[in-house]
């Protein structure tokens, strides 16, 4: 079993939809949870961070951190084409020296 | 927030020979330094991570002798890709962390050995 487990998609909705991005984990440890995006051929850029358990919210972009259940979301209100790219969920523990990332799922928001 | 850049943006060689990927930190001292490989859609696969002046960490799998990793500097860190094949063509990607939680990825570099 993978410690992080995403689904690749891709996924894809049309402009203005709410999208809900997701990631489950095993190891009960991780504190740090992140999410980053990533344009074609391009590197990851951070996207939204959270310590530990709780929601955070910066402009059209929401995180979910359910640590009873091990499972993380991100979630996209009004989606735009620029939305585009693949997003991966990464966790860290603290202390930590290695960042796991999910597979990444992809994107699609069609105009 | 920082700004980490990687040098060259793409490479073309021949098989045999080897390439250097050089990434840096503009603005900040990055205390540790990691390497990812990615495959055409697919995630990214950490190669090795690396502390200034200390040898690097490599991951299970990844041949030392083969991916050649220096970080001489709290700004750069270098791979070195020795006698490259064509299995070996891949995005590489570097990221750098100041010692919080948060990694800074490079731009990537793209290899292709023909």
């Amino acid at each position: 079993q993978k410690e992080v487990e995403q689904d690749p998609g891709p996924l894809s909705v049309p402009e203005g939809a709410i999208v809900s991005l997701n990631c489950t984990y095993s190891n009960s440890a991780f504190q740090y949870f992140m999410w980053y995006r990533q344009y074609s051929r391009k590197g990851p850029e951070l996207l939204m961070y959270t310590y530990s358990s709780g929601n955070k919210e910066d402009g059209r972009f929401t995180a979910q951190v359910d640590k009873s259940s091990k499972y993380i979301s991100l979630f996209i209100r009004d989606s735009q084409p620029s939305d585009s790219a693949t997003y991966l969920c990464a966790m860290r523990t603290t202390g930590g020296f290695k960042t796991i990332f999910g597979a990444g799922t992809r994107l699609f928001v069609k105009a | 927030g920082a700004v980490v850049s990687q040098h060259p943006s793409r490479v073309i060689c021949k098989s045999g020979t080897s390439v250097k990927i050089e990434c840096r930190s503009l603005d900040f001292q990055a205390t540790t330094m990691f390497w990812y490989r990615q495959f055409p859609k697919q995630s990214l696969m950490l190669m090795a991570t690396s502390n200034e002046g200390s040898k690097a960490t490599y991951e299970q799998g990844v041949e030392k002798d083969k991916f050649l990793i220096n970080h001489a500097s709290l700004t750069l860190s270098t791979l070195t890709v020795t006698s490259a094949h064509p299995e070996d063509s891949s995005f590489y990607i570097c990221s750098a962390s100041g010692g919080g939680y948060e990694q800074f990825f490079g731009p990537g570099t793209r290899l292709t050995v023909l």
